[in-house]
């Protein structure tokens, strides 16, 4: 069974500097995907970020990017110039592609999160 | 486009009672998922549907949850009786039935549970 472990409880940052939230998995699968969700307050989970296991480039999304290692099975976010809004739980998230078949597959395996917080 | 719909967005419930919650994905979307989110903990998948079939209710506790997605479209998860360790927030996501790619799921804004 896949697990995805995020060892970092709670963080905080200095507006406009970086932060790094680490993320790691453990499977036996070789094709699959990774995502960071973040969770304001409001509860709604909004996709930050994704990376397939088959790309060995980096994704990035405007202030946000992942170094992600497959080998060590390591999945970590890049937050830079960080803002009040970021300030929200931040998790990390493992997902094995869907069969032509449907299945399990395609179902989110979640880490227990890290609360980032933003100060001014 | 408009977003998953979630309601009510909360609900307190005394403990043997009886909940329902209802979910509307994005347009289109032909798969659907419950999740449950414990305080201080990831969300944890309940169920998935396809159109208006279950691929997935390993996790489901079945002796006092339902879900049904009867027409493929909207759906509703019951809890009955309810318990105090159902206190949670209820998320339903979709996602497009893209197979071999990268399918995100899209998030409504969830139902908080409370059980008294």
């Amino acid at each position: 069974a896949q697990t995805v472990t995020q060892s970092q409880p709670e963080m905080s940052v200095q507006e406009a500097e970086t932060v790094t939230l680490s993320c790691t998995y453990d499977t036996s699968e070789n094709n699959y995907y990774l995502f960071w969700y973040k969770q304001p307050p409001s509860r709604q989970m909004i996709l930050v970020i994704r990376q397939e296991a088959y790309k060995q480039q980096n994704a990035t999304e405007n202030r946000f990017s992942v170094n992600f290692q497959k080998a060590a099975k390591s999945f970590s976010l890049k937050i830079s110039d960080s803002q009040l809004g970021d300030t929200a739980m931040y998790f990390c998230a493992f997902m094995k592609p869907r069969s032509n078949y449907g299945g399990s597959q395609g179902n989110l395996i979640f880490g227990k999160g890290t609360k980032l917080s933003v100060k001014p | 486009e408009a977003g998953v719909a979630q309601s009510p967005r909360y609900k307190i419930i005394e403990k043997r009672q009886s909940v329902a919650f209802w979910c509307n994905p994005i347009s289109g979307h032909a798969t659907l998922y419950w999740y449950q989110q414990i305080l201080g903990q990831g969300p944890k998948l309940l169920i998935q549907f396809q159109n208006n079939g279950v691929v997935d209710d390993s996790q489901l506790p079945k002796d006092r949850f339902s879900a049904e997605r009867l027409k493929g479209v909207d759906s509703t998860l019951k809890i009955q009786p309810a318990k105090l360790e159902d206190s949670a927030v209820y998320l339903c996501a979709s996602s497009t039935l893209f197979v071999g790619k990268s399918d995100t799921q899209y998030f409504g804004p969830g139902t908080r549970l409370t059980v008294l």
